[in-house]
């Protein structure tokens, strides 16, 4: 495609429920990453995906959050009984020598 | 600690008024500097990668500079269209390619 995607660009749940997030990264694009950004705060990185390395989880915030890549492509983002403060935008973004963003979703947990 | 760190927070500019906004970082092996521009609801929008001390680059009214501690986006007769948030993000010399983002700067310009 010609450039990130992600689904669904907006998401409401209630506290307590799973969701998934999804991203299609450039063609091509062989790193892939999750950001999280909060109202009027910056972007907090989740976990990065290299080819077929195993991915740097360093940034989820707690156990509850999860991310797969299938094929090197396609990434999915989960997080498991969801909380309040778990609302954000999650953004992904992929990238060969720069990394281009996708226009996020919008995640609201009531 | 990796840290990258911008001034001001916000930026209110007259039409046509240039300024500059400056984007610090700590970052052992620096590989590459990023600015991005992020308008309200949408992802980042890449700008300009910068490599090395002294590299410079222009865009429209824009111009991004780097020194070994710093960077700087100038803006040189900003409009209104211009308004947005710019973030500065550094990818360190790690095995992993990581990118670390600044809590960005937000900018208005006034008609």
């Amino acid at each position: 495609g010609a450039g990130v995607s992600q689904s669904p660009s907006n998401k409401v749940t209630e506290k307590g429920k799973d969701v998934e997030l999804r991203c299609d990264p450039i063609s091509g694009h062989t790193a892939l990453y999750w950001y999280r950004q909060s109202l009027g705060q910056g972007l907090e990185f989740l976990i990065y995906f290299q080819g077929n390395s195993a991915p740097d989880k360093s940034g989820l915030p707690s156990d509850r959050f999860s991310a797969e890549r299938t094929g090197g492509s396609v990434s999915t983002l989960t997080i498991q009984r969801t909380q309040q403060e778990d609302s954000a935008v999650y953004l992904c973004a992929s990238s060969g020598e720069t990394q281009y963003f996708g226009p996020g979703t919008r995640l609201l947990v009531l | 600690e990796d840290q990258v760190t911008q001034s001001p927070e916000a930026l209110r500019l007259q039409e046509g008024e240039s300024s500059s906004l400056n984007c610090s970082y700590t970052v052992s092996g620096l590989r590459g500097l990023f600015w991005y521009r992020q308008d309200p609801g949408k992802g980042p929008e890449f700008l300009f990668t910068l490599y090395s001390a002294g590299e410079e680059k222009e865009k429209e009214r824009l111009k991004a500079t780097l020194t070994k501690k710093e960077s700087f986006l100038h803006i040189t007769a900003p409009k209104p269209e211009d308004s947005a948030t710019y973030l500065c993000a550094v990818q360190a010399g790690t095995s992993y390619d990581k990118v670390i983002f600044g809590p960005g700067t937000s900018l208005s310009v006034i008609p």
